[in-house]
């Protein structure tokens, strides 16, 4: 089955600064690569999402690439706000079936 | 639209009870899937539907668990009898089979005392 690993599991910057968070997955059928955010006692929300036939996606302040050789992709969130603190799951999916990484914690301080 | 509707958001009960978490898909979407999130086990996948029907019950932890999807705008996680292990947030999320996208609730977070 696919084992997809996160890094880091807690992460602390300060405002206006950039975050990376990085993943890699094991299966190389996964074909489909969203990033979900997910705030104190809310569901876990869809912010952006890559497909393997692409390398790079970028929405305003937020930016994902796939490395497909290597099998790890990484989330870019840049000029950091206090509102981007959240938990972040990266996940692989292939055939409908979604892998979720084990979260990173990002606090962004003011 | 509304987004994935669950309800209870909070449930609390005693151990030996049945319990019943409810699910409203995005009208539209053809997949819907249960997880459950504790700290310990992070997000796991309990059991998804394709077009109502249950493919991959697998994540299921045993027989006292069972979903149900009697209709593509409706889903149940039933279980009976729950024990305090069963205390976690319930997510239920849907999705379109083909672009795999996948939309989350707002959970249903259960305590067993």
């Amino acid at each position: 089955g696919e084992n997809v690993e996160q890094h880091p599991s807690t992460l602390s910057v300060q405002e206006g600064d950039s975050a990376v968070i990085k993943c890699t997955y094991s299966d190389s059928a996964s074909n489909y690569f969203p990033w979900y955010k997910q705030e104190l006692g809310k569901g876990p929300q869809l912010i952006i999402d890559i497909r393997s036939n692409v390398g790079e996606k970028k929405d305003q302040r937020i930016a994902v690439t796939l490395n497909k050789t290597a099998k790890h992709f990484s989330l870019h969130i840049t000029e950091t706000q206090p509102e981007d603190s959240a938990v972040y799951f990266c996940a692989a999916s292939k055939r409908n079936q979604f892998y979720f990484g084990t979260g990173t914690s990002l606090t962004v301080i003011p | 639209d509304a987004g994935v509707i669950q309800s209870p958001r909070h449930e609390v009960t005693e151990m030996g009870q049945e319990v019943t978490l409810r699910c409203k898909p995005i009208s539209g979407h053809n997949s819907l899937f249960w997880y459950r999130q504790t700290m310990m086990r992070g997000l796991e996948l309990l059991i998804y539907f394709n077009n109502n029907v249950p493919i991959d019950d697998s994540g299921m932890p045993e027989d006292r668990f069972s979903a149900k999807m009697p209709n593509a705008s409706f889903s149940t996680l039933k279980i009976q009898p729950s024990e305090p292990r069963d205390s976690a947030v319930y997510f239920c999320a849907s999705g379109w089979i083909n672009t795999g996208e996948l939309f989350f609730g707002e959970g249903s977070r259960l305590t067993v005392l």
